[in-house]
């Protein structure tokens, strides 16, 4: 089964500064796709990035990029000049190739200071 | 175009009553999942439906539980019997396709609560 770790619970940034958040995952699988999610107070859940193991290229979406590491079972996601409205909770998720299923971390809150 | 549709927002039922969620899709999207949020954690996936099918249910409980797809109408979520327990937030996704190259959507979610 695969599982996706997250072990920063709790990360602070300030405004315009950059922050990056790590996850890593487990799986037997060879073609896979990741993704981080975002959770604002509003409680929706909104797709930051994908990431598919297959490309070696980082995947980068405006401010947000990850660092794909695929034999270290790696996926940080980086926020680039931190804006007041990126502060949220933030999913890293997992997906087989069938993607019948994500399998979500525990979560990192992300404060961002003025 | 609309995104998946998840009613009510929030739903307050008694201990013992049933407590039934519903989600329409995205237009095009026929796959339909659910996940439950328990307070202070991540989303855990409990049901994978196509129209009229379900596909993946292995994160349904075993009792209480059951979730639809009709070929007309939105997907409901039933929870029979509620219990203290059951208070989380529920969220329907769906994609156009199967597969982790068709993204899953997410609905805002819809806010269960337990007196």
């Amino acid at each position: 089964a695969q599982t996706v770790t997250q072990s920063q619970p709790e990360m602070s940034v300030q405004e315009a500064e950059t922050v990056t958040l790590s996850c890593t995952y487990d799986t037997s699988e060879s073609d896979y796709y990741l993704f981080w999610y975002k959770q604002p107070p509003s409680r929706q859940m909104i797709l930051v990035i994908r990431q598919e193991a297959y490309k070696q290229q980082n995947a980068t979406e405006n401010r947000f990029s990850v660092n794909f590491q695929k034999a270290a079972k790696s996926f940080s996601l980086k926020i680039s000049d931190s804006q007041l409205g990126d502060a949220a909770m933030y999913f890293c998720a997992f997906s087989g190739r069938n993607g019948n299923k994500l399998v979500f971390g525990a979560g990192t809150i992300l404060r961002v200071k003025s | 175009n609309a995104g998946v549709m998840q009613n009510p927002r929030h739903l307050v039922r008694r201990r013992g009553q049933e407590a039934r969620l519903r989600c329409s899709p995205m237009k095009g999207h026929s796959h339909v999942y659910w996940y439950r949020q328990l307070p202070e954690e991540g989303l855990k996936f409990m049901v994978y439906l196509q129209k009229e099918n379900i596909i993946d249910e292995s994160g349904m409980p075993k009792e209480r539980f059951s979730a639809e797809f009709p070929k007309e109408g939105p997907s409901i979520l039933r929870i029979q019997q509620v219990v203290r327990g059951d208070s989380a937030a529920y969220f329907c996704a769906s994609s156009p396709g199967q597969g982790g190259n068709q993204p899953q959507h997410f609905g805002d979610g819809t806010r269960l609560s337990i007196l």
